[in-house]
């Protein structure tokens, strides 16, 4: 069965801190890991990552994955507010199977 | 910018009804799925379809579950008998084609169910 651990489970920061999440994971077939930012509904896309070693960035956030070590790191610098969110990692295994396994996330609380 | 719709966005229902939850795919995506988060859990693969059929399920999609492309834009999910732990927020995603690479999929902003 695939496993997919985030940690920490949640945290607390202050405006301008800097938040590292980790995600592990357990997987045959791995094919690509992803992270979702999820407020109040629905996920919302952040980042793809199929190759190890090669970071992606988007503004304040970056995430790189290690295929090696089997997992996945989150960045999120100069936080603020509205980073205050739960983030979900998934994984994608396979060819022809593409269903997304999630981690339970981590819940990130950007404190004024 | 093309997005995911659900529909309703709240369904309240007795134990032992059936529901429809109502999903409109991005137009040009081939990949759908259906996902359950139940209050404080992770979310869940429930469905996944693709060529007007099933590709993979997951052992909580049991024969009370269905799904259907009725109409070629909109994807719906049944379930026959509804129990008290089908209450969750069932969300909807689709995916692209990729040509051969993978495409993140894109999720709906969820239907809540409330089974009474």
């Amino acid at each position: 069965e695939d496993k997919v651990v985030q940690s920490p489970l949640s945290l607390v920061v202050h405006e301008g801190d800097t938040v590292t999440l980790n995600c592990s994971y357990e997987v045959t077939n791995f094919r690509s890991l992803l992270w979702y930012k999820q407020e109040k509904k629905a996920p919302t896309f952040l980042f793809m990552l199929t190759s190890s070693g090669i970071e992606k960035k988007s503004g304040r956030l970056s995430s790189i994955l290690d295929k090696k070590e089997l997992f996945s790191i989150l960045n999120i610098t100069a936080t603020q507010t509205g980073d205050s969110a739960v983030y979900l990692c998934a994984v994608v295994r396979g060819i022809n199977d593409y269903k997304l396994s999630f981690g339970a996330g981590t819940t990130v609380t950007v404190r004024a | 910018e093309p997005e995911v719709t659900q529909t309703p966005s709240h369904q309240v229902t007795q134990m032992g009804q059936e529901v429809i939850l109502r999903c409109v795919p991005i137009s040009n995506h081939l990949y759908f799925y259906w996902y359950r988060q139940i209050l404080g859990q992770k979310v869940e693969f429930l469905v996944s379809f693709y060529n007007n059929e099933i590709s993979e399920k997951s052992e909580i999609f049991d024969d009370q579950f269905s799904v259907e492309r009725p109409d070629g834009s909109n994807f719906t999910l049944k379930i026959r008998s509804t129990k008290l732990e089908d209450s969750a927020m069932y969300f909807c995603a689709s995916k692209g084609s990729g040509g051969g690479s993978y495409n993140e999929q894109f999720f709906g902003p969820g239907t809540r169910l409330t089974v009474l």
